[in-house]
């Protein structure tokens, strides 16, 4: 089956760290996107990518970082500079940048600063 | 700067009834509308995608209504089940600019549907 596979589940960061969090879709889609979901608040984008080997900041990008190699992965780095890490992370794939087309979007990464 | 609200936050309900989750928007330039549900630790799962040329989409015991030019959107569910119990999120996709277009989420209804 298609679908977006995301890993770890659980992740912890020590203080100082930086971790990366895993992407991979096998839907052909050409746009992928991560999000960060707190408790209260909406999703709230942090990269997305329209294409291999360009990607755009979103509403939330500093402390993060992204590459995208290959169609298929587009992993996300939380670097040290990002303060606040705690949260649960959501990545996300569309067709293309076409309006009409819905999102399909992975199981999450829940990361916790020890 | 187009805002999404979900009212209410969270809704209770007995199992059977039917009932209605509420999504508004401040900018009707939207091309399309998507629901989805999520469950407590979990990802999204994509329920009803309705494009902004159209004014409801179904499945199942599930329809979405959408009046693009009042800013709205409801998600009826039918004979609610306990296992509609999750968080209902509604999204609106719109143009940011520089040929891109991002989705914008409200922040959820959680539902709970008691046996």
């Amino acid at each position: 089956d298609g679908g977006i596979t995301q890993s770890p589940k659980y992740l912890f960061r020590k203080e100082g760290q930086n971790v990366t969090l895993s992407c991979e879709q096998n839907l052909n889609h050409d746009a992928m996107y991560w999000y960060r979901q707190d408790p209260g608040q909406g999703l709230r984008l942090i990269y997305y990518s329209q294409i291999v080997n360009d990607f755009q900041k979103g509403d939330i990008a500093e402390g993060y970082s992204v590459s995208r190699e290959k169609k298929e992965s587009f992993p996300l780095t939380v670097t040290s500079a990002q303060k606040n890490p705690t949260a649960f992370y959501l990545c996300a794939s569309s067709i293309g940048k076409q309006e009409n087309y819905g999102y399909t979007f992975g199981s999450g990464t829940r990361l916790t600063v020890v | 700067k187009q805002e999404v609200t979900q009212i209410p936050a969270a809704l209770s309900v007995p199992e059977g009834e039917n009932l209605v989750l509420n999504c508004s928007f401040t900018d009707s330039a939207i091309y399309n509308l998507q629901w989805f549900r999520q469950d407590p630790g979990k990802g999204l799962t994509s329920l009803l995608l309705i494009q902004s040329s159209q004014r409801e989409q179904t499945s199942g015991r599930l329809n979405a209504s959408l009046d693009k030019s009042s800013g709205r959107s409801t998600l009826y569910i039918a004979a609610s089940q306990p296992g509609d119990s999750a968080t209902y999120l509604c999204a609106v996709r719109i143009y940011s600019g520089a040929g891109s277009y991002q989705l914008t989420f409200g922040k959820g209804t959680k539902l709970s549907v008691i046996p």
